[in-house]
């Protein structure tokens, strides 16, 4: 298998308030893992690349100090939403890369979402 | 850059018939390629990748696609769709050296009675 999880499933969260949502690979380890925004009825928007034991690399446009990410195993990302405002509230999608997979690390494997609301 | 376009934002089949879903990407040379499907709230489930070889593949549920190069398209394809078959259907395509993903906008399936 290549199961990933992700913790809490739903939030809701104050305005001003940090919430902190964990990405785990459960039966592999990952050196990347990815983290996506998806508004409703629209794609996935990646927001950054994870990488263990290094900072993350985030696309443009993300405010790196609002989305905290940090990967300090290689089963465990988090993605920390600091200062949380209800325009954040969103769909947040990990994905996870086997480590040493060659070719094969072209696949992610998929995090089944946390729905995140900010009043 | 790479990118992928989706051209039917929804689609509605009758269940029992055929679907094919469209899928066209832009990447200078060939590139890995997905089928994602979500249901509501959900993740993404894979349904078929293709990496090289054979340009028909099998996937889950029935699904099957094929690449074509000279038209630089993925179209996905089952013969006869199910009531559960009505989902999101995303697909991707990821780089052969950078490795980020990049997903077209989706088609909604609807799935008639």
């Amino acid at each position: 298998g290549a199961v990933v999880s992700q913790h809490p499933s739903w939030v809701i969260c104050k305005s001003g308030t940090s919430v902190k949502i964990e990405c785990r690979s459960l039966d592999f380890q990952a050196t990347t893992m990815f983290w996506y925004r998806q508004f409703p009825k629209q794609s996935l928007m990646l927001m950054a690349t994870s990488n263990e034991g290094s900072k993350a690399t985030y696309e443009q446009g993300v405010e790196k100090d609002k989305f905290l990410i940090n990967h300090a195993s290689l089963t465990l990302s988090t993605l920390t939403v600091t200062s949380a405002h209800p325009e954040d509230s969103s769909f947040y999608i990990c994905s996870a890369r086997k480590s040493n997979s060659g070719r094969g690390g072209a696949e992610q494997y998929f995090g089944p979402g946390t729905r995140l609301t900010v009043t | 850059a790479q990118s992928v376009t989706q051209p039917d934002i929804h689609i509605t089949v009758s269940e029992g018939a055929s679907l094919e879903l469209r899928c066209n990407y832009s990447y200078g040379a060939t590139p890995y390629l997905f089928w994602y499907v979500q249901s509501p709230g959900q993740g993404l489930q894979l349904l078929l990748k293709y990496f090289s070889g054979d340009t028909l593949v099998q996937g889950i549920k029935g699904f099957e696609a094929e690449f074509k190069r000279s038209q630089s398209s993925f179209n996905l394809r089952k013969p006869s769709v199910h009531w559960s078959d009505a989902a999101e259907y995303f697909c991707a395509v990821v780089g052969t050296n950078a490795g980020k993903s990049t997903f077209g906008d989706g088609t909604t399936l609807t799935v008639k009675p």
